[in-house]
């Protein structure tokens, strides 16, 4: 099956800095990934999502890349915020069925 | 709208015990699935549905049974339960199996397996 490896496992930034999240993929059929946050003791929500015929997709200060060639796509978060602390997941999906999630970043933005 | 309900919100259990884990949406969604989430981990699928009457095994399913009767509940079943199946349980739905949709989560069912 799939396998996401998401890092760093623990990111911390100054508030008004950016934050890189990168995750890998295995499966080279995998077509759509899409990231949640979540807050502590919360659901994940999505908060951006990209399809393999994209190479970049942005909503104001989030951004996600992937790079089929290499099996790996990214989140950039811009002018962090305190608000943005919490826990961000990548996900890798063939064909939008099974979902196969990374282990996680813990964003601490420090104001 | 409710959105995707899950009850109980807390369970500890006894080793062996079964239990359902009830998950229902009034959204009228065709695709809904199972997660379970360690402590420092990412989400793990367990099963989903595309649609009443059809249930797949997605990556970790052993221990586990669904069944979707109705297009709104999609039940989780433990069957006998071990201390390995202690974990953070979320249920999502989403509109439409074949698009990019967004999964709706709940709010989660804390299981504890003494």
């Amino acid at each position: 099956g799939e396998n996401v490896e998401q890092h760093p496992s623990t990111l911390s930034v100054q508030e008004g800095d950016s934050a890189v999240i990168k995750c890998t993929y295995s499966d080279s059929a995998s077509n759509y990934f899409p990231w949640y946050k979540q807050e502590l003791g919360k659901r994940p929500q999505l908060i951006i999502d990209i399809r393999s015929n994209v190479g970049e997709k942005k909503d104001q200060r989030i951004a996600v890349t992937l790079n089929k060639t290499a099996k790996h796509f990214s989140l950039h978060i811009t002018e962090t915020q305190p608000e943005d602390s919490a826990v961000y997941f990548c996900a890798a999906s063939i064909n939008f069925n099974k979902f196969y999630f990374g282990s996680g970043t813990k964003l601490n933005v420090k104001p | 709208n409710a959105g995707v309900t899950q009850t109980p919100k807390f369970q500890v259990l006894k080793t062996g015990q079964s239990m359902t884990l009830q998950c229902a949406q009034d959204m009228n969604h065709e695709y809904m699935s199972w997660y379970r989430q360690d402590p420092g981990m990412g989400l793990r699928l367990i099963h989903y549905s595309v649609g009443a009457g059809i249930t797949d095994q997605g990556e970790v399913p052993n221990g586990y049974n669904v069944s979707r009767s109705t297009t709104e509940d999609f039940p989780l079943r433990l069957l006998s339960a071990a201390p390995s199946q202690t974990s953070v349980y979320f249920c999502a739905s989403r509109v439409d199996p074949n698009s990019n949709q967004p999964q709706h989560f709940g709010d989660g069912t804390r299981l504890s397996i003494l």
